[in-house]
């Protein structure tokens, strides 16, 4: 089980919004920056947001992320099928010594 | 252009120790904030951080794996190996290395290899 929690699943239409939330600790998410990434089946994960609201040179500005307190969201709007994929959170634990990885959520696209 | 590109074998058996080699471009592991981690992904499951080691030569390991991880760089052969010992089927998974990048006072993994996949099986 995954110290830090995602919802399994979400799924929205072409065109709409979606938004995939990633829950931790005061020792993970509520003193550390969140990163997340996409993960298409059969792939290597990509970098979509670092620091918890920076986005890498190439990743569309439909990507958006946010932290508040111990949680983290990550917000996709406009979504389109090239976007159905797996999401993952993660964060560096500070009790652990270590990086954390949420369970991730399948992300599909109606 | 950064890449990453892991090799090592496809298929172990129970009990041999496991050694994966990270070679990379266009960065280098003599700067400073730079840094190259192993993650890994049974098949189906979420992704697992591993060990990273940093330009200046610190090393961490995930807790729960510590006494079987040893990561070492090579930095004039732009490579890092990890090796793991005493593998077992639940470690078939795989494995990947990534570039850490830093962003004022925090870590982040960047860009990451294609991976390479490990089967743990007599």
């Amino acid at each position: 089980q995954s110290v830090v929690t995602q919802p399994p699943s979400a799924s929205a239409t072409p065109g709409q919004g979606v938004t995939i939330s990633c829950s931790g600790s005061s020792s993970n998410i509520g003193s550390n920056a969140v990163n997340w990434y996409q993960q298409v089946p059969g792939t290597a994960p990509k970098l979509l947001i670092y620091t918890n609201d920076q986005r890498p040179s190439g990743v569309p500005d439909r990507f958006s992320g946010s932290k508040s307190g111990t949680s983290a969201s990550l917000a996709i709007s406009g979504l389109q099928s090239e976007d159905e994929a797996d999401y993952f959170c993660a964060a560096w634990d500070g009790s652990l010594n270590g990086w954390v990885f949420g369970g991730g959520t399948k992300l599909t696209v109606l | 252009q950064i890449t990453l590109k892991e090799s090592g074998p496809t298929l172990v058996k129970p009990t041999q120790t496991l050694t994966l080699t990270c070679t990379f471009s266009g960065f280098s592991l003599t700067t400073s904030g730079m840094g190259v981690a192993w993650v890994r992904q049974p098949p189906g499951k979420t992704l697992e951080w591993l060990a990273v080691i940093y330009w200046d030569d610190d090393t961490l390991y995930s807790r729960s794996l510590k006494s079987r991880l040893t990561i070492t760089k090579d930095t004039s052969k732009n490579e890092v190996v990890l090796a793991m010992t005493g593998m077992d089927p639940v470690d078939t998974a795989t494995y990947y290395c990534a570039q850490i990048s830093r962003n004022y006072f925090y870590y982040y993994m960047n860009v990451w290899g294609r991976g390479t996949t490990v089967t743990v099986s007599s």
